[in-house]
């Protein structure tokens, strides 16, 4: 069993709509990040969560730290926005990642 | 917010060349760097953790011969892929940590490509 796990694994939306990606983790973390990963293979990171909850723009990320999850949303998505988002946990000592959430948005 | 940038963003060598990637942060120094390298359509996987001034600690099954890491300063870390082979072609990814701050910051990744 993986110690991350994402879902959905594959999304497809149309320009506009409210997009939600979700992470559990196994582990006890000292962070969570979220990545998005461009189709050329660049990394930027988005966000970094220790607790409760953070907005850049579009984008927000929640963590509920005794239900071990997380979520990415996004809105008013973009085609600009299809990227593979990435869900990593931290222990501190290790990371751990998960397999990535595949979005692709729709004119 | 912090920065870290790789150079070069892509590469492509010939069979038994080696080939280094330099991971910088630019506006932080950094105490702990970690490389990752990516194979299509597959998740990060860590390479190695690299502590400025220390020796870098890899991960199982990782050879420390083949992928060479120095840590010379707060704000650079390099990865020395030598006599690179097709098999090491991937996508080689750095993050580093803010002294005191506990913030991972991610690179933009480099494409190696080994003909």
């Amino acid at each position: 069993k993986n110690e991350v796990e994402q879902s959905p694994q594959n999304l497809t939306a149309q320009e506009g709509e409210f997009i939600t990606i979700n992470c559990s983790y196994s582990v006890g973390i000292s962070a969570l990040h979220w990545l998005q990963q461009h189709p050329g293979g660049g990394i930027v990171s988005l966000f970094m969560l220790s607790s409760g909850k953070k907005k850049h723009g579009r984008l927000i990320a929640t963590i509920n730290i005794q239900e071990k999850h997380s979520s990415l949303h996004i809105t008013a998505s973009h085609p600009r926005d299809s990227a593979v988002y990435i869900c990593v946990a931290s222990t501190g000592n290790q990371f751990y990642f998960g397999t990535g959430t595949s979005l692709t948005v729709i004119p | 917010g912090a920065v870290v940038s790789q150079h070069p963003s892509w590469v492509i060598c010939k069979s038994g060349t080696s080939v280094k990637i330099e991971c910088r942060s630019l506006d932080f120094q950094a105490t702990t760097m970690f490389w990752y390298r990516q194979f299509p359509k597959q998740s990060l996987m860590l390479m190695a953790t690299s502590n400025e001034g220390s020796k870098a600690t890899y991960e199982q099954g990782v050879e420390k011969d083949k992928f060479l890491i120095n840590h010379a300063s707060l704000t650079l870390s390099t990865l020395t892929v030598t006599s690179a082979h097709p098999e090491d072609s991937s996508f080689y990814i750095c993050s580093a940590e803010g002294l005191g701050r506990g913030e991972q910051f991610f690179g933009p990744g480099t494409r190696l490509t080994v003909l």
